[in-house]
């Protein structure tokens, strides 16, 4: 079972470069979520898309898009990156934006920017 | 403030060893409340959930404290497997249903 596949898993990017990471999920949920995880700062919601169609601003959106392309896909764009903005990104689903369910994970993008 | 603070350890037990992680909450809105364990450089995958009631699942008990605003996990007759580094967090309705806020996590070392 592929659950929430990721890529790419590794990208190195130099300074106002841009790139998208894309994110799938075929367990058929509503709901995707990009967050990123630094050292010492724990996991960090960037944007959410509660339903196909939506999408709303994280804890940290500020030097990111998404697109929820369709119910299956969620794709997180740096327009112009930072070094600030080396981390890893984690790509999550839920069956729906609500308070209950377990959030599944894929396996994460490590980014470094030069 | 961070909406969910933990204690980011390391605690290093030996084997067998019980040992207990607690996390705190900011907003007294929050409703639901997981711990999650990620071993490292991989992704975060649930451990439990957390109820109202307490809920324990084989070595691990996880318990609510609404009054206090937080949670507990805790790992009896520890394993080596356990290593790992375990996150709190919590989510509330209101407009903001079903964001997920993560703590810092708390990094747990078991050793033989």
């Amino acid at each position: 079972n592929a659950g929430v596949t990721q890529t790419p898993k590794f990208q190195v990017l130099k300074t106002g470069q841009s790139m998208t990471l894309q994110c799938a999920q075929d367990m058929n949920h509503n709901s995707m979520y990009w967050y990123r995880q630094d050292p010492g700062m724990g996991l960090r919601l960037i944007y959410y898309s509660a339903s196909e169609g939506t999408t709303d601003k994280g804890e940290v959106p500020n030097g990111y898009n998404v697109s929820r392309l369709n119910k299956r896909e969620f794709s997180l764009r740096l327009e112009s990156a930072a070094p600030s903005q080396t981390s890893v990104y984690f790509c999550a689903s839920r069956l729906q934006d609500l308070n209950t369910g377990e959030l599944f994970f894929g396996e994460g993008s490590r980014l470094t920017v030069l | 403030r961070k909406e969910v603070e933990q204690d980011p350890g390391p605690f290093n037990v030996p084997e067998g060893a019980t040992v207990a992680f607690n996390c705190t909450y900011s907003n007294s809105a929050s409703q639901s409340f997981f711990w999650y364990r990620q071993d490292c450089r991989k992704e975060p995958k649930l451990l439990m959930s957390v109820y109202s009631s307490g809920n324990e699942d084989g070595r691990f008990t996880a318990q609510l404290n609404r009054a206090s605003q937080y949670i507990s996990l805790l790992i009896r007759d520890s394993k080596l497997s356990d290593s790992a580094t375990y996150l709190c967090a919590a989510s509330r309705g209101g407009s903001t249903l079903g964001r997920l806020y993560f703590g810092r996590g708390t990094q747990l070392t078991v050793w033989p």
